[in-house]
């Protein structure tokens, strides 16, 4: 099976801050990644697919980017309503596997 | 309006059974995968099984191959999850999703999910 480890686990950041947030695959995936965000009690969002086309509705400060093993979600300038939890998910094959979450916390 | 809504969640004893439903509205389901993910108390997201559109080809996580059974009813717009032999671990929300794009099963994002039910079993 495909493994998907996001770094970090954790980060502190502030408002208008641009954050990175990397996730790795265990082997090539092409470009088969999605991005969720997920807050507390509420079911996921897709925010970006196929890693680097942004979800009708998505703001503009999301982008993703990678291909193969290597993948990056960026948020350009960091705003309160994005403070959560994102995943990472592979889906090239008949299994679909998540990372283990970073949480974007307030500095 | 699209929407997705979860139901059958409760306390179980192990080794017993339950069946979840999602029902769908606001699209045309019987054109889209759909999928079931669950998340255990303060985990992450884990990828249960998926369906095609015409319920012709079903894959399902190995944690749970063998005890769950994920069927749909196009004529109900309703997505279904048969879990038996539940185990402590199967302790999570469980979230009903459909792929991003008609007619695909494999290489495709979730683009709609419910609010999720929980299951909790617990002698």
């Amino acid at each position: 099976d495909i493994q998907m480890t996001q770094s970090p686990s954790t980060l502190s950041a502030s408002v208008g801050d641009r954050v990175t947030i990397t996730c790795r695959a265990s082997q090539s995936i092409s470009s088969w990644l999605a991005w969720y965000q997920q807050k507390p009690g509420k079911a996921p969002k897709l925010l970006i697919y196929k890693a680097s086309s942004l979800e009708s509705g998505v703001p503009s400060r999301f982008s993703g980017s990678g291909s193969g093993t290597e993948f990056t979600l960026t948020i350009s300038s960091l705003q309160p309503d994005d403070f959560a939890t994102y995943y990472c998910q592979q889906y090239n094959s008949y299994t679909w596997t998540f990372g283990q979450g970073t949480k974007v916390e307030i500095k | 309006q699209v929407q997705l809504v979860e139901s059958g969640g409760g306390v179980v004893q192990p080794g017993r059974s339950l069946r979840l439903s999602c029902a769908a509205s606001g699209f045309t389901f019987s054109s889209y995968a759909m999928h079931w993910v669950r998340q255990a108390p303060g985990k992450g997201l884990e990828w249960v099984a998926v369906i095609s559109y015409d319920g012709s080809n079903k894959y399902y996580a190995d944690s749970v191959k063998g005890r769950f059974t994920i069927s749909r009813d196009n004529s109900k717009n309703t997505l279904y999850l048969q879990m038996n032999s539940l185990r402590a671990e199967d302790t999570a929300v469980y979230y009903c999703a459909r792929g991003r794009q008609q007619w695909l099963v494999v290489h495709d994002a979730f683009d709609i999910w419910g609010q999720g039910t929980m299951v909790t079993v617990s002698s």
